[in-house]
């Protein structure tokens, strides 16, 4: 069975400074982990994916996040948050064990202050 | 390319009468999700289509909540009758086809009162 633990609910960052949202996951299988975004009444947004093949991921807006097998992580980080940067961020898994179902954790909601 | 589309954007109902919420993927995806997402809360999977055949629906509350996809295209979720606590906003996404990236539509917002 697959899982995702988000460790974290709030992140408060000062704009400028850098973002770390932190996601542990549980896979039974080689697993898909995607992050996404949701801002305020709007969609869900693909921010990057990791699909086994390179570790490091770059996504769009300055995001990029690492799979770690060993730890079970899928960090994501960003240098410099800028005010467009809150939002909530879901940490996802899927694998073929579960028929690609997309499990979400709990979200961490970002809030960025000037 | 056009997004996943879903009606109505927002929807009042009184519990215990019934609602059908539409969702049309992106052309030539075969897996097609229905998601609830209650306020402050990750999504939670309703339901799951690989082309017209369901593929998971252990979290479907099955006596009050219905969906199907015909000819493995667009999708509709019913809910009947409904409840207070399923006031909650239902997300339809699509992918190219299982484990690859899903694209969600605005999402529908239910209220029940």
């Amino acid at each position: 069975a697959q899982s995702v633990t988000q460790l974290d609910s709030h992140v408060s960052v000062s704009e400028g400074t850098p973002v770390l949202l932190r996601c542990n996951y549980s896979s039974s299988y080689s697993p898909s982990l995607f992050w996404y975004v949701q801002h305020p009444n709007k969609g869900l947004q693909l921010l990057l994916k990791y699909t086994s093949a390179a570790t490091l991921v770059k996504g769009i807006n300055g995001f990029e996040a690492e799979f770690k097998k060993s730890e079970t992580s899928f960090h994501l980080t960003k240098p410099s948050a800028h005010m467009s940067d809150a939002a909530e961020y879901f940490c996802v898994v899927s694998d073929r064990d579960s028929w690609g179902k997309l499990q979400f954790g709990a979200g961490t909601q970002v809030v960025v202050t000037p | 390319e056009a997004g996943v589309a879903q009606s109505p954007r927002y929807k009042i109902i009184e519990k215990r009468q019934s609602v059908a919420f539409w969702c049309n993927p992106i052309s030539g995806h075969a897996t097609l999700y229905w998601y609830q997402q209650i306020l402050g809360q990750g999504p939670k999977l309703l339901i799951q289509f690989q082309n017209n055949g369901v593929v998971d629906d252990s979290q479907l509350p099955k006596d009050r909540f219905s969906a199907e996809r015909l000819k493995g295209v667009d999708s509709t979720l019913k809910i009947q009758p409904a409840k207070l606590e399923d006031s909650a906003v239902y997300l339809c996404a699509s992918s190219y086809r299982e484990n690859t990236e899903a694209f969600f539509g605005q999402g529908t917002r239910l209220t029940v009162v």
